[in-house]
């Protein structure tokens, strides 16, 4: 079946030890995000590709970086954790003219 | 700026009852979408809904949209446990390229016996 994974599902990373969690997909959807979800709270948005423009929002803190080499992967590089950024990180893709975005399982990070 | 509110944040419902959420949203939007959440994972899509008087039914769930009054309702019928999980409406406002989905707060729903 066509899909979103995302890998790891669980990451254990040290304050300031870099980290990249990754997402791919099968779906062949030309829109890819990456959202924030902290406990008891609604997915905050970090940014999007279309194809390959970046979309950045502008309270996403410059810690975060993302790139996508290909149409079917999209990496999340937080380049120096802080333990507020433990959190669920959520990859969703969607294709052009179609609303509905298809959400992967999610990487649940911890930071120690 | 878009703001989406869902109310009421929390709610336990008795097992075989109605009940009905609501989420209301501040920009002209004719796309809203519904997903469920069960504890420790991701969205589930639930519901589309893409123009106004929209209404999708699925099992006990029913949701509808009401574009004019900037509201969607998702109505549930004899509720069960299976159903107890958190509720998510998201709205969709920007077109084209750009287009991302504001979420509400999510609705926590509980169902006791």
């Amino acid at each position: 079946d066509a899909m979103v994974i995302q890998n790891p599902r669980y990451q254990v990373t040290q304050f300031g030890k870099p980290v990249t969690l990754s997402c791919s997909q099968t779906l062949n959807h030309n829109v890819m995000y990456w959202y924030q979800q902290k406990s008891s709270q609604a997915p905050k948005l970090l940014f999007h590709y279309y194809d390959k423009d970046f979309n950045n929002e502008a309270d996403t803190p410059d810690n975060f970086q993302s790139r996508r080499p290909n149409t079917s992967f999209c990496f999340l590089d937080i380049r120096s954790p802080g333990l507020g950024d433990a959190a669920m990180y959520l990859c969703a893709t969607r294709t052009w003219g179609l609303g509905k975005q298809f959400f992967g399982p999610g990487t649940r990070l911890t930071v120690l | 700026e878009l703001k989406v509110e869902q109310n009421p944040l929390f709610l336990s419902m008795q097992e075989g009852k109605n009940y009905t959420i609501y989420c209301n949203y501040s920009t002209t939007s004719d796309r809203l979408y519904w997903y469920r959440q069960d504890p420790g994972k991701s969205l589930e899509s639930l519901f589309v809904l893409l123009s106004n008087g929209a209404v999708k039914q699925e099992g006990r769930l029913m949701a509808s949209l009401d574009t004019k009054a900037r509201l969607s309702t998702l109505h549930i019928t004899a509720a069960v446990h299976d159903l107890s999980a958190t509720y998510f409406c998201a709205v969709d406002h920007l077109a084209g390229a750009n287009s991302k989905l504001t979420f509400g707060k999510g609705i926590t729903l509980s169902v006791r016996p």
